[in-house]
């Protein structure tokens, strides 16, 4: 079975502050991606990564930046926390080709930001 | 830009009755995906449906592809308190990056 993990599932932080979340899959996919989801919003890519140090961004990527040195983790910053940063993030992977694009997802961290 | 429209966001019903979640698009996708989610968990694939006029069962569960591949629809026979949760649709990013579009997603509550 494919395993996506994030580091936390709840964090608390407070405005200003660097945050890491971290997600680790292990089952050798190229694509990663990190979404945020909020109610009534759905959920909204912020950067993915097809491989190792090669990042895009998706179509929310102000105030965050990403990380991904090896292929089975793929890191979010957000370099100075805000309130409107609290949020439900989601980490996921898959490998092109196979599956139809299936996505895997991690279970989420709920950032919460003071 | 393309986007999926879900509807309706909230639905709440009694166990036993049936519904349908519409996924609606003015951009054809390659395939489009079922995801539900339950509270504190991630999404999880239900199913892919590739083909225009495509039709797949999974128990309960039936999802459509339109003719056209622009939209989807999911309906639940007979709902059950376990089908609870939120139902996200998700098209195939035309660029063949492997990205998905999501629609904002339904939550469906079954009371018993």
């Amino acid at each position: 079975d494919v395993k996506v993990t994030q580091s936390s599932r709840y964090l608390v932080k407070r405005t200003g502050e660097k945050v890491f979340l971290e997600c680790v899959q292990d089952m050798d996919h190229e694509n990663m991606f990190w979404y945020r989801q909020d109610p009534g919003l759905g959920l909204r890519l912020i950067y993915f990564s097809y491989d190792v140090k090669m990042k895009e961004k998706g179509d929310i990527p102000e105030g965050y930046s990403v990380s991904r040195e090896k292929k089975e983790r793929f890191s979010l910053i957000l370099e100075s926390a805000s309130t409107n940063q609290t949020s439900m993030y989601l980490c996921a992977s898959s490998s092109p080709g196979t599956d139809t694009d299936t996505q895997y997802f991690g279970p989420g961290t709920r950032l919460t930001v003071l | 830009t393309q986007l999926l429209e879900q509807s309706p966001q909230f639905l709440s019903i009694q166990e036993g009755e049936n519904l349908t979640v519409y996924c609606n698009s003015s951009s054809v996708f390659s395939s489009l995906q079922w995801y539900r989610q339950e509270p504190g968990e991630g999404p999880v694939l239900l199913v892919t449906v590739v083909t225009g006029g495509e039709v797949k069962k999974l128990k309960r569960l039936t999802f459509q592809f339109g003719d056209a591949r622009k939209d989807s629809s999911l309906h639940i026979t007979a709902a059950q308190p376990g089908d609870t949760g939120l139902y996200l649709c998700a098209g195939v990013d035309s660029s063949n990056t492997g990205k998905l579009i999501f629609g904002q997603g339904t939550t469906l509550q079954v009371k018993p």
